[in-house]
């Protein structure tokens, strides 16, 4: 079945840019949807089709997605964006919503 | 406002059943697909089943297939899960979520409810 790979963990400054990245074989090819949970909390969509912002989510927040990798892009990064990121596909081959591992982002 | 408040988790033992209801308000229910997510302790985002806006497709995950089953009554704005026989690999977190239009992403999350299979 279909993988989706994240690294583990992410450290970043505040202020400076996070890049969190999900590999899967021709992700490209598909429509990449990405998720924050904080501690103790649901999670909540902040990029939808690759690189669509929801409604009141920052701009500060973007996306991309081509070839093998998926890219969560936060920019002047806050201690507010501390938490775990998912990405996240619809795999048509097996009819099957896959979710990549996670990764947690640490503001230092 | 918008909103998905799940009921009806708790502790059971090893081969137990267990039936978890969703209610949702602030959006035209039968309108969306609706997925069940859950979440184990310390652990990631797992999806679980989906069911179409109309109840006429439903998919499950490999894990739960033949033991869960996914079901709704648009009359009472309602998602069910209705879990037979479970192990302690599903102990977790169940999120129900709503499909966000036809895409296959989750815009919307209720709280979650806590299922602990343990004897």
């Amino acid at each position: 079945s279909y993988v989706l790979t994240q690294p583990p963990s992410v450290s970043v400054a505040p202020g400076k840019t996070a890049r969190i990245t999900c590999g899967g074989n021709n992700i490209g090819s598909k429509s990449v949807h990405w998720y924050q949970q904080k501690p103790g909390q649901a999670p909540v969509l902040v990029i939808y089709y690759d690189s669509d912002r929801p409604s009141g989510i920052p701009e500060r927040f973007s996306g991309s997605n081509s070839g093998n990798t998926a890219t969560l892009t936060i920019s002047r990064v806050e201690a507010g964006d501390e938490a775990d990121y998912y990405c996240q596909v619809w795999d048509s081959s097996s009819d099957h919503v896959i979710f990549g591992g996670g990764t947690k982002l640490t503001v230092l | 406002q918008v909103q998905l408040v799940e009921s009806g988790g708790g502790v059971v033992q090893p081969g137990g059943s267990l039936r978890l209801s969703c209610a949702a308000s602030g959006f035209t229910f039968s309108d969306y697909g609706m997925h069940w997510v859950r979440q184990a302790p310390g652990k990631g985002l797992e999806w679980v089943t989906f069911i179409r806006y109309d109840g006429s497709n439903k998919y499950y995950a490999d894990s739960v297939k033949g033991r869960f089953t996914i079901s709704r009554d648009n009359s009472k704005n309602t998602l069910y899960l209705q879990m037979n026989s479970l192990r302690a690999e599903d102990t977790a977190v169940y999120y129900c979520a709503k499909a966000m239009g036809a895409t296959w992403a989750f815009n919307i999350w209720g709280q979650g409810t806590m299922v602990t299979v343990s004897s």
